[in-house]
């Protein structure tokens, strides 16, 4: 049984340009939420998709954003990179709501030079 | 500033012995959860707890949730280096969106 997937696994991308990220959950689960975690910190809750739709949303600017298909898969999107963006972005998946833990895939590093 | 606050940062203990981390809130959370984080690798769900006072063993591992569901504590007996790793509380708030602490940084030297 796949958990979640996450690609690329590595991306390294300059300052003010736009970045996509991928998740597919692990199978069952309905609902995907994305963190970002920077070097030596806890994850950092950007947003929730559930049936389609961002239902939370973290203290995250506009310049992330976020989609979920019909196979409960998602994008994280990101413009106008900032070197401050640099981090490791996690995907969850859950049933909504996640009372019972998330499955969190192995993330994507991205650098941004 | 972090809603959840977890404490030691760093620990570093020899094989054999027996340590306690803690998370600690202003906050009250309808459940809280526990991971552990490797490196290069997202974070693994160790246990969830929901009600005030509970308490949760899973192997080594011993889990509490406070009375009052603002804090919790982790409690290992006779570390192993393959407990080694960032451990992770995590509380829910609204059932929807969980808040991360900073984690505690454990290393079990063999």
């Amino acid at each position: 049984d796949a958990g979640v997937t996450q690609s690329p696994t590595h991306l390294i991308k300059t300052r003010g340009q736009q970045v996509t990220l991928r998740c597919s959950p692990k199978s069952g689960h309905d609902t995907v939420s994305w963190y970002q975690q920077a070097l030596g910190q806890g994850p950092q809750f950007i947003f929730q998709y559930y049936e389609e739709e961002e239902r939370q949303r973290g203290n995250f600017p506009d310049r992330f954003s976020g989609h979920q298909f019909p196979n409960y898969s998602s994008e994280l999107n990101v413009n106008a990179l900032l070197l401050g963006d640099s981090a490791l972005y996690l995907c969850a998946s859950s049933l909504r709501p996640p009372n019972y833990g998330y499955t969190f895939g192995s993330g994507t590093r991205l650098t941004v030079v | 500033t972090q809603l959840l606050e977890q404490s030691p940062q760093f620990l570093s203990i020899q094989e054999g012995e027996n340590l306690t981390v803690y998370c600690n809130s202003s906050s009250v959370f309808s459940s809280l959860q526990w991971y552990r984080q490797e490196p290069g690798e997202g974070p693994v769900l160790l246990v969830t707890v929901v009600t005030g006072g509970e308490v949760k063993k899973l192997k080594r591992l011993t889990f509490q949730f406070g009375d009052a569901r603002k804090d919790s504590s982790l409690h290992i007996t006779a570390a192993q280096p393959g407990d080694t790793g960032l451990y992770l509380c995590a509380g829910g708030k609204n059932f929807n969106k969980f808040y991360f602490g900073s984690g505690t940084k454990l290393n079990v030297k063999p």
